[in-house]
């Protein structure tokens, strides 16, 4: 079974420009994290798809982030402006059928962002 | 509000040495308690959950914890290190509502030969 799909895997940007992420979860996976990990802390939710709409997103910066999973498959996350502070590895999870905390949580091996 | 706290930011212990990882939570209800490993440039894997009944679970690659409600702490053992154990481990504490996960700050395992 393959598993959760990232990329990019590495972003280097200005800060004020845009960028995106894309993931693609494991397939029949009906729940899709996108969290934030700044160097030396633990992952943090950003956003939480339920098939194609949101059940979470109370932590997303929403002046500057923004997510879609529109056809309840695959996910992108983008950043428009960037900031120096968005440097992170940016995590993709998944899960099935995923509103349990006892659904293991799968995860993809990130796209670190590093914002100049 | 769901918390978790690791107090050991970083960790050196020796091949084949024993290892406790501490990790303590503030949460209302049961908690659901996990542990997961990241390797460097790798995503995170489970190692372990609770959810109930036996306090002791056994994980992956050799791990367990022990779930003491009293003490809120969920840590995390394993009785003999290998080098290739060097990872990062977070705790995480997840939200019954939605599945959500809150996660520690981390430890950082150093293992030397």
């Amino acid at each position: 079974e393959a598993g959760v799909a990232q990329s990019p895997r590495y972003k280097i940007i200005e800060k004020r420009q845009s960028v995106a992420f894309w993931c693609n979860p494991i397939s029949g996976h009906a729940t899709l994290y996108w969290y934030q990990q700044i160097l030396g802390q633990g992952p943090k939710l950003l956003i939480q798809f339920q098939n194609n709409g949101v059940v979470d997103d109370s932590q997303l910066p929403k002046d500057r982030f923004s997510a879609e999973r529109l056809k309840g498959v695959d996910s992108t996350l983008k950043i428009q402006p960037a900031k120096l502070e968005d440097s992170a590895v940016y995590l993709c999870a998944s899960n099935q059928p995923g509103l349990a905390v006892t659904d293991t949580q799968y995860f993809g091996p990130g796209t670190r962002l590093t914002v100049l | 509000a769901q918390s978790v706290t690791q107090p050991d930011i970083h960790i050196t212990v020796s091949e084949g040495a024993s290892l406790e990882l501490r990790c303590n939570y503030s949460y209302g209800a049961t908690p659901y308690l996990f542990w997961y490993v990241q390797s460097p440039g790798q995503g995170l894997q489970l190692l372990l959950k609770y959810f109930s009944g036996d306090t002791l679970v056994q994980g992956i690659k050799g791990f367990e914890a022990e779930f003491k409600r009293s003490q809120s702490s969920f840590n995390l053992r394993k009785p003999s290190v290998h080098w290739s154990d060097a990872a990062e481990y977070f705790c995480a504490v997840g939200s019954g509502n939605t599945g959500k996960l809150i996660f520690g700050q981390g430890t950082t395992l150093q293992v030397k030969p």
